[in-house]
């Protein structure tokens, strides 16, 4: 399979914890990366592979797989967190990208 | 600090080709795969091909047959053209290097690819 889908949308309180999910067949062979992208901005790396976080990002940032679907969690959501995030990996064959729809992360 | 910078003509006619160039600076450009994205107004990124260092290419099998991706390693540069562009080929395209990379013991890889510097991308117009 060639696609990952994600939750449209996803708000949190400040300083509470939540997570994006992303799900689709490929993720069993190959671990997701996450990126969170602000208005009028290109996308940043926020976590990859099982246990990555770029410099820069916040220990509050983590990921984990499970079977088919991999996971964001953002622990103590903070204002600046907002934005949308993506996914990423490639298809089950490895030879395309593929990319989530996108989660819409509002913190309340 | 790896940078890239996306550059080409911000306005392109229907049925034209689109061409566009991304620069590499601060790293080389080996065992890296580069790609071109794409983000319609208001929509989700999509992947529209990479060229990896070596030369082999891979293309988004809905834009397949109208994309080609080269690369000129003495430059610094890796470019996309489009061709028989319409208005829905009207986007914010961005460039992005991608690595790959593992974890794991031998016989129990898991990979990932992860996309670590893109450009700020550059807004493409079609229309006559």
């Amino acid at each position: 399979s060639s696609e990952l889908t994600q939750d449209p949308a996803v708000s949190v309180a400040l300083g509470q914890t939540v997570t994006i999910t992303c799900q689709g067949d490929s993720l069993r062979t190959y671990c997701a990366s996450w990126y969170r992208q602000k208005p009028g901005q290109a996308p940043v790396l926020v976590f990859f592979g099982k246990t990555n976080r770029p410099s820069g990002i916040p220990d509050r940032f983590s990921g984990s797989i499970s079977g088919n679907t991999a996971s964001l969690t953002i622990t103590g959501a903070q204002a600046e967190d907002e934005g949308d995030y993506f996914c990423h990996s490639r298809d089950s064959g490895g030879h395309h990208v593929v990319f989530g729809g996108g989660t819409k992360l509002t913190v309340l | 600090q790896v940078q890239l910078q996306e550059s080409g003509p911000g306005l392109v006619k229907p049925s034209e080709t689109l061409s566009l160039t991304c620069s590499v600076s601060g790293d080389s450009m080996g065992s890296y795969y580069w790609n071109w994205i794409r983000q319609a107004p208001g929509k989700g990124l999509e992947w529209i091909g990479f060229i990896y260092s070596r030369g082999s290419t891979s293309y988004n099998p809905s834009l397949k047959s109208r994309v080609t991706i080269s690369l000129d390693m003495s430059k610094s540069q890796f470019s996309l053209r489009l061709s028989s562009v319409t208005a829905a080929d009207t986007a914010l395209y961005y460039c992005a290097r991608e690595h790959l990379s593992a974890t794991g013991k031998p016989g129990s890889y898991f990979y990932y690819y992860y996309m670590d510097v893109w450009g700020k991308g550059t807004t493409v117009t079609v229309s006559s």
